[in-house]
């Protein structure tokens, strides 16, 4: 069974601009959630998504956002990059509510 | 507000050894508590978890010991490998009780497994 899949793995961006990371979760899995890694924040919750439904979201200003697709896939988006975003970006998976969640290897994003 | 606090930071053992890495937690809503793994360049792994209707949990050569009244939960790993080296976080949600699958993490302990 395949496990959470992450793209890209690396990505360079320049401030200002935007950045578009996917997830594709485990089959049959259907809510998604993403968070963000940093050294001095740690892992912080940004939203989680269940059948295509936004159903938490973090203390993350509105540059950040995300959806979910009907097969359960998900994007997250950020607007208007600030060299504070640059962090390690991990989405989980999970069967339901109060599951098991399972990460992907997560998307390193460094902002220039 | 770190609603779930996670110590020590760093933690050296010698193989063969026990390491204990101890978590808090605030919100008694929190009903699902689970430990994570995390190799350098990787995923957070998830190891073992326990819900509050048990005092303990054990997986191999993971252990989780759960005291509901002292807000308190902790993970033994018996015969500590230099393998193990790597960061554990344990984290608290609140999934069957409304709150999603939204994960609130502790702030990591760095394992160093010395032979």
């Amino acid at each position: 069974k395949a496990g959470v899949t992450q793209t890209p793995r690396y990505l360079i961006k320049t401030r200002g601009q935007q950045v578009t990371l996917s997830c594709s979760p485990i089959s049959g899995h259907r809510s998604v959630s993403w968070y963000q890694q940093t050294p001095g924040q740690g892992l912080q919750f940004l939203f989680e998504y269940f059948s295509e439904t936004q159903r938490n979201k973090g203390n993350f200003p509105g540059r950040f956002s995300g959806r979910q697709f009907s097969n359960s896939r998900s994007e997250m988006n950020v607007s208007t990059l600030e060299l504070g975003d640059s962090a390690l970006y991990l989405c989980a998976s999970s069967l339901d509510r109060g599951a098991e969640a399972f990460f992907g290897q997560g998307t390193r994003l460094t902002v220039v | 507000q770190q609603q779930v606090k996670q110590s020590p930071q760093s933690l050296i053992v010698q193989k063969g050894g026990i390491s204990i890495i101890n978590c808090a937690y605030e919100n008694t809503a929190f009903d699902y508590f689970p430990w994570y793994q995390q190799f350098p360049g990787k995923g957070p792994a998830l190891l073992i978890a326990i819900r509050p209707d048990v005092s303990e949990k054990k997986e191999g050569r993971f252990t989780i010991s759960f005291n509901k009244s002292a807000k308190q939960f902790s993970l033994h790993i018996m015969d500590s490998q230099p393998g193990d080296s790597a960061t554990y976080f344990c984290a608290a949600s609140r999934g069957l009780t409304g709150g999603g699958n939204k994960l609130t993490f502790g702030t990591g302990t760095q394992l160093k497994v010395e032979l």
